[in-house]
């Protein structure tokens, strides 16, 4: 089974604090993305990587950065936390190609920002 | 701007109930529509797919119905149980252009004993 790790379930942070969150899949996937979860809102996309050291733009990446020096790991980073940006925060991953491949989800980090 | 429009963003059914999750979309490019489920606590996984060249798909209880020249689909769960109770998405994606999915809003399903 693909499984998909994320390194805190629940985060809290500061405002202006630099926050980094991690994602380690064990399945040798080339796609990896970052999303954030709020109701009413869906899943909005912040960040993916097709590969090794390789970063897109989501739909909502301002504030946000993003490494993959490493293919299995994928980490988001918030530069300067702001409490606008306290979310439910979900990493996937996929293997490359099509888009009919489905996408693995880590559980989740609830992140705080106060 | 949503590019996949999904509704109700909540629904409550009784048990046997059959509880019916609409979406539309406007991008004609895309060809391939998932459905995910997301338990409390869990990421979401994919539950169903379908693409525009059936109308319907059919997976145990759950039906997902496409209307191609409406840009709509739907999922239909049939004899639902509490069990089902999780939030569901739908999501679309051009198949070729790689694997970035589009979700919608999400619907948060409560199916009572």
């Amino acid at each position: 089974d693909v499984k998909v790790t994320q390194s805190s379930r629940y985060l809290v942070k500061r405002t202006g604090e630099k926050v980094f969150l991690e994602c380690v899949q064990d399945m040798d996937h080339e796609n990896m993305f970052w999303y954030r979860q709020d109701p009413g809102l869906g899943l909005r996309l912040i960040y993916f990587s097709y590969d090794v050291k390789m970063k897109e733009k989501g739909d909502i990446p301002e504030g946000y950065s993003v490494s993959r020096e490493k293919k299995e790991r994928f980490s988001l980073i918030l530069e300067s936390a702001s409490t606008n940006q306290t979310s439910m925060y979900l990493c996937a991953s996929t293997v490359g190609g099509a888009g009919n491949q489905p996408q693995h989800f880590g559980d989740g980090t609830r992140l705080s920002i106060l | 701007q949503q590019q996949v429009k999904q509704s109700p963003q909540s629904l409550i059914v009784q048990k046997g109930g059959i509880p019916i999750i609409n979406c539309a979309y406007e991008n004609t490019a895309f060809d391939y529509f998932p459905w995910y489920q997301q338990f409390p606590g869990k990421g979401p996984a994919l539950l169903i797919a379908i693409r525009p060249d059936v109308s319907e798909k059919k997976e145990g209880r759950f039906t997902i119905s496409f209307n191609k020249s409406a840009k709509q689909f739907s999922l239909h769960i049939m004899d639902s149980q509490p069990g089902d109770s999780a939030t569901y998405f739908c999501a679309a994606v051009e198949e070729t252009s790689g694997s970035r999915l589009t979700f919608g809003e999400g619907t948060q399903l409560t199916v009572n004993p």
